[in-house]
């Protein structure tokens, strides 16, 4: 069906718990994207993922890690989370890495650190 | 310095008028895409548009490589157009969004 599906789509947690925001896809997409979203800062790139087990640091990968040991399943953890990580939280994927590929993104996830 | 800057940051029209959303880049391009972002909700790519002009309904792209920029063209602008329009510039794994114009359209 071409989805791009992340749970939970809304999160309140205190400071230094753990989050766990969850992605899915059924495109069997090689490419797994995390961004954050923030007013005035546009979306970032937290990390990619190539493919299982072949993730790569973006642009902003401190506070975060991620985890893909299936290829429609693309996991990323805050461990202790802090509050300027309330933001949201959008996962994307594209067949490849190939630039010609098109980026399908999910409803995202908002995240309130308090 | 910002590698890819859009205008204008915001816009507001009246239902009917036309709108030209632009998009600059500072290196080179791989592909250029157009996306569309309603209030609160996720992205839906509008246009894959590496060079040339291609069209959607209402929508036009054109993206002119040598002058490192790409237009989005909307016609006879509807209230339901009413989002935040980003362009994507993409070089290798790496895509870079610029931050957006605020379209509202007004009844």
């Amino acid at each position: 069906d071409m989805k791009v599906t992340q749970m939970p789509r809304y999160l309140i947690k205190r400071m230094g718990e753990n989050v766990l925001l969850e992605c899915g896809q059924d495109m069997s997409h090689e490419t797994m994207y995390w961004y954050r979203q923030d007013p005035g800062l546009g979306l970032q790139l937290i990390y990619i993922s190539y493919d299982v087990d072949s993730n790569s640091e973006g642009d902003i990968p401190k506070g975060y890690r991620v985890s893909r040991k299936k290829r429609e399943h693309f996991s990323l953890i805050l461990d202790s989370a802090k509050t300027n990580q309330t933001s949201v939280y959008f996962c994307a994927s594209s067949l490849s890495t190939n630039s010609g590929n098109t980026l399908y993104f999910g409803e995202g996830s908002r995240l309130i650190v308090v | 310095g910002q590698q890819v800057q859009q205008s204008p940051a915001s816009l507001v029209l009246q239902e009917g008028e036309n709108a030209e959303l632009q998009c600059n880049f500072s290196t080179s391009l791989n592909s250029m895409q157009w996306f569309y972002q309603r209030p609160g909700g996720s992205l839906v790519s509008l246009f894959y548009n590496p060079s040339g002009t291609k069209h959607s309904g209402r929508l036009t792209s054109t993206t002119v490589i040598k002058e490192r920029r790409s237009s989005l063209h909307i016609s006879s602008s509807q209230t339901t157009d009413s989002g935040t329009y980003l362009c994507a510039l993409a070089g290798g794994y790496k895509v870079v969004f610029g931050s957006g114009t605020r379209l509202l359209v007004s009844p």
